[in-house]
């Protein structure tokens, strides 16, 4: 069964700074990964995914990730960070048959002034 | 469209005490979900309907019940609660259910169980 390591529970960012979210998963096959951010109070909401082709995604909301397959990672970026990037972000993966989202517990990002 | 809505937002149960958890969506879409998301665990997949008329397990359907209603609605139901159901449960939707669909998440429900 796949899985998620995000190493990273917290990370704490100066408003302008890059942001890396590391995400780490477990799958014998080519994987299907997807990044989540959940705001306060809010459900989950998709900002990118990667199934084939170009191992560099660009997602909504100026993130990017990039699929590294001899790292088993996909890892989250973003250039500048605003004050509302505060959030918690989920790496999740499924299997290329299969609707289950195995998702990893989460890296909550504090953006400071 | 107001996506995926999820009633109550909250709410607090006594152990033995059995309530519905409701869940609607108006993106006809034929998949929905419930998840219960704890803290350091992120979120883990109860129910799964993939149309109208069926439903699935999940990781952890161990206490829960759910009916597809209709294609835009799914309930979950605790029959008797106990303190280990306290979590934030999200309902989310997907067009067909593959692994390709982007699943659509609603605002949670947190519930605390005494």
């Amino acid at each position: 069964a796949q899985s998620v390591t995000q190493p990273d529970i917290h990370i704490t960012v100066s408003e302008g700074a890059s942001l890396e979210l590391r995400c780490n998963y477990s799958y014998g096959a080519t994987p299907y990964l997807f990044w989540y951010v959940q705001s306060p109070g809010q459900g989950l909401q998709l900002l990118l995914k990667y199934f084939s082709g170009d191992t560099l995604v660009q997602g909504i909301k100026g993130f990017e990730a990039e699929f590294k397959r001899s790292q088993s990672s996909f890892n989250l970026r973003k250039p500048s960070v605003h004050w509302s990037d505060a959030a918690e972000y989920f790496c999740a993966v499924a299997a290329s048959n299969d609707y289950k989202l195995s998702f990893g517990a989460g890296t909550t990002v504090t953006v400071r002034a | 469209n107001a996506g995926v809505t999820q009633t109550p937002k909250f709410q607090v149960l006594k152990t033995g005490q059995s309530m519905t958890l409701q869940c609607a969506q108006d993106m006809n879409h034929n998949s929905m979900y419930w998840y219960r998301q704890d803290p350091g665990m992120g979120l883990r997949l109860i129910y799964y309907s993939a149309s109208e008329g069926t439903t699935d397990k999940g990781e952890v359907p161990n206490g829960y019940n759910v009916s597809r209603l209709n294609k835009r609605e799914f309930s979950l139901r605790l029959e008797s609660a106990a303190p280990s159901q306290t979590s934030v449960y999200f309902c989310a939707s997907s067009l067909q259910g593959g692994t390709a669909d982007t699943q659509y998440f609603g605002p949670g429900t947190r519930l605390t169980v005494l």
